[in-house]
């Protein structure tokens, strides 16, 4: 198994220009995940999908951030516009939320600065 | 207050040392329990689950207080490679949504 991927592994852009990230979560999984990790602020999660459905989004910081999961295998998260503040690290975990079966395995994350 | 609690540390033990770190959750409803390991620069990953009458596996044990509501980690016989930071994990019952400790650095010098 692959397990969960992430693009780009890092990403340097300026401030104000959109950033998208990408996810493919592990095959048969049916929930996701999307985290920001500072020193700051520790590990946050922005936004969690059951089935492609968007269930928790509270973590999303704002209007600026949007996520998307058009399929089982596929999501992004787009910032736009990008703010120095967003620079961190973003990781994807996927998980089979069955029963009181739990386990959620990351990506190796997206290292985002925003200059 | 936080709803997940751990002490950043660094423990700082040499090897072979006995080190044991405490997590502390404020959700009453917090039904299961867990502890991620993070290396440097890396995602976190899966240690080991926490079972109420408490387990082990290996070097590492791991046990539930519900009572005073804290998790803890036992590591015996400290190896340099344990050098991480540990994250304490909680879920409340019919929720699959986790909250995160921020986590405590070991770091096991020879």
């Amino acid at each position: 198994d692959a397990g969960v991927i992430q693009s780009p592994r890092h990403e340097v852009t300026e401030m104000g220009q959109e950033v998208t990230l990408r996810c493919k979560p592990i095959s048969g999984h049916n929930s996701l995940f999307w985290y920001r990790q500072t020193m700051m602020r520790g590990l946050e999660l922005l936004i969690y999908f059951n089935n492609n459905v968007p269930i928790d989004d509270s973590g999303m910081p704002e209007d600026r951030f949007s996520a998307k999961m058009p399929n089982a295998s596929f999501s992004t998260l787009k910032i736009q516009p990008s703010e120095p503040r967003d620079s961190a690290v973003y990781f994807c975990a996927s998980s089979l939320a069955l029963g009181s079966s739990y386990e959620q395995y990351f990506g190796p994350g997206t290292r985002l600065t925003v200059t | 207050r936080k709803e997940v609690e751990q002490d950043p540390g660094p423990f700082n033990v040499p090897e072979g040392a006995t080190v044991a770190f405490n997590c502390t959750y404020s959700n009453s409803a917090s039904q299961s329990f867990f502890w991620y390991r993070q290396d440097c620069r890396k995602e976190p990953k899966l240690l080991m689950s926490v079972y109420s009458s408490g387990n082990e596996d290996g070097r590492f044990t791991a046990q539930l207080n519900r009572a005073s509501q804290y998790i803890s980690l036992l590591i015996r016989d400290s190896k340099l490679s344990d050098s991480a930071t540990y994250l304490c994990v909680c879920r409340s019952g019919g929720s699959y949504i986790p909250t995160f400790g921020r986590g405590t650095s070991l770091i096991v010098h020879p």
